[in-house]
């Protein structure tokens, strides 16, 4: 299948402060995106979607001014968490969709375990 | 989306079939049947998906029944490596609503 990779696996960081995620597609050209948190022992929950170019749509609950995404390319999603707290702490996981046919799989990324102390 | 019912736990033995089922009994004629599995600790992995016909993968076998109301998914000869959280979706159309909505999976323990 498909290739996602995010970076950085896992990240710790100091209260407050701010963390990036980026989710590439690496053999294919993702025209949507997704971003998902998962708690320990939990499904994963969907945050919000972005199409390149355009703004992401957010899922009910879930802060835009905290999770902030960017889909500057059709190979690159950011996201940036802002003032991060210690319940802010998850595993959080990239999809990639390479098209818009209805049975067009999505391709996860490896997550990245953030740690907010 | 379709809901989807499965059991919270299966267990299996190395080397045997190991058959996961998934109820989805509103499901409509163009939803599409997708199954992913998470291991500890990673990325959902894509297995397998459907619509009407049972489909055959490297991974998988995907059996449909005929009123689309379930399906099961089949490891045939299942290692140690496919113990994980396994998910059954049933996904809206593509496009702008595409959506992959992830219910709380059968976790297959594969014992030896």
């Amino acid at each position: 299948g498909a290739v996602v990779s995010q970076h950085p696996s896992w990240v710790i960081c100091k209260s407050g402060t701010s963390v990036k995620i980026e989710c590439r597609s690496l053999d294919f050209q993702a025209t949507t995106m997704f971003w998902y948190r998962q708690f320990p022992k939990q499904s994963l929950m969907l945050m919000a979607t972005s199409n390149e170019g355009s703004k992401a749509t957010y899922e009910q609950g879930v802060e835009k001014d905290k999770f902030l995404i960017n889909h500057a390319s059709l190979t690159l999603s950011t996201l940036t968490v802002t003032s991060a707290h210690p319940e802010d702490s998850s595993f959080y996981i990239c999809s990639a969709r390479g098209g818009e046919a209805m049975n067009t799989e999505a391709f996860f990324g490896q997550g990245t375990r953030l740690t907010v102390v | 989306d379709a809901k989807t019912t499965q059991p919270p736990s299966m267990d299996c033995a190395e080397g045997r079939a190991a058959n996961l089922p998934c109820n989805h009994s509103t499901i409509s004629g163009n939803e599409y049947v997708y199954w992913y599995r998470q291991i500890h600790s990673q990325g959902p992995q894509y297995i397998i998906h459907g619509l009407k016909n049972n489909e055959t993968n490297e991974m998988a076998s995907l059996i449909i029944t005929e009123d689309r109301k379930s399906s099961t998914l089949i490891l045939p000869h299942a290692t140690l490596r496919d113990t994980a959280v396994y998910y059954c979706i049933v996904r809206v159309s593509g496009g702008s609503n595409y959506k992959l909505t992830f219910g709380k999976g059968t976790l297959l323990t594969v014992n030896p």
